[in-house]
């Protein structure tokens, strides 16, 4: 089946632009997560969802930063007025529900940000 | 706070030489501990996982990583690297607050492999 899928795959703009990237977890998983990897950062945790609500927003940089999601399947991360410290891959990954133990997280390809 | 620490940033090998990747993690209770690959214009790939039971775990490729409770410590081994283990690697420990797992990462280790 098809795994977890980000668009765009590359995005350049301009600081001071709305961004927004989008996540399509895998089919039934109703978990997702939002991480950012940057140079000398490694990879960050931005957001966690389950279902539609987020009890983890906790990684988030700045009230710049925002996400959703709807229909407990597509995610949209937000970023507004972009600056160049913003520039990063942001990747997504899926899994099953957290309750329990424990589900492996599959990962998207990610989106390349470019803020000039 | 939880943490991870790899200490090797950069590490090259001979291909046929065995490999140690080195992973401390700080965590207040037992932890879940994952090893993932990265390999250039590659998504992040589960090798393998530790939860409980045996502290030796088996993942994909033909690495290992043992858990060690006393030194904090979750290490990647293999026995004998091939040239398309030149990759990023990247071990995390994942939370367990509540439902949610979000993972937290070290920094990675890149493995370069000469022929």
């Amino acid at each position: 089946g098809a795994g977890v899928s980000q668009s765009p795959s590359n995005k350049v703009t301009e600081k001071g632009k709305d961004v927004e990237l989008r996540c399509d977890p895998i089919s039934g998983h109703t978990a997702l997560y939002w991480y950012r990897q940057s140079l000398g950062q490694g990879l960050e945790f931005l957001i966690y969802f389950q279902g539609n609500s987020a009890p983890d927003k906790s990684g988030l940089p700045s009230d710049r930063f925002s996400a959703e999601r709807t229909g407990g399947s597509v995610s949209t991360l937000t970023i507004q007025r972009t600056q160049q410290e913003d520039s990063a891959v942001y990747l997504c990954a899926s899994s099953l529900a957290g309750t329990g133990g424990w589900n492996e997280q599959f990962f998207g390809p990610g989106t390349r940000l470019t803020v000039l | 706070a939880q943490s991870v620490t790899q200490p090797d940033i950069h590490i090259t090998v001979s291909e046929g030489a065995s490999l140690e990747l080195r992973c401390n993690y700080s965590y207040g209770a037992t932890p879940y501990l994952f090893w993932y690959v990265q390999s250039p214009g590659q998504g992040l790939q589960l090798l393998l996982k530790y939860f409980s039971g045996d502290t030796l775990v088996q993942g994909i490729k033909g690495f290992e990583a043992e858990f060690k409770r006393s030194q904090s410590s979750f290490n990647l081994r293999k026995p004998s690297v091939h040239w398309s283990d030149a990759a990023e690697y990247f071990c995390a420990v994942g939370g367990n607050a509540g439902n949610n797992r979000k993972l937290i990462w070290g920094l990675g280790t890149s493995l370069a492999v000469n022929p």
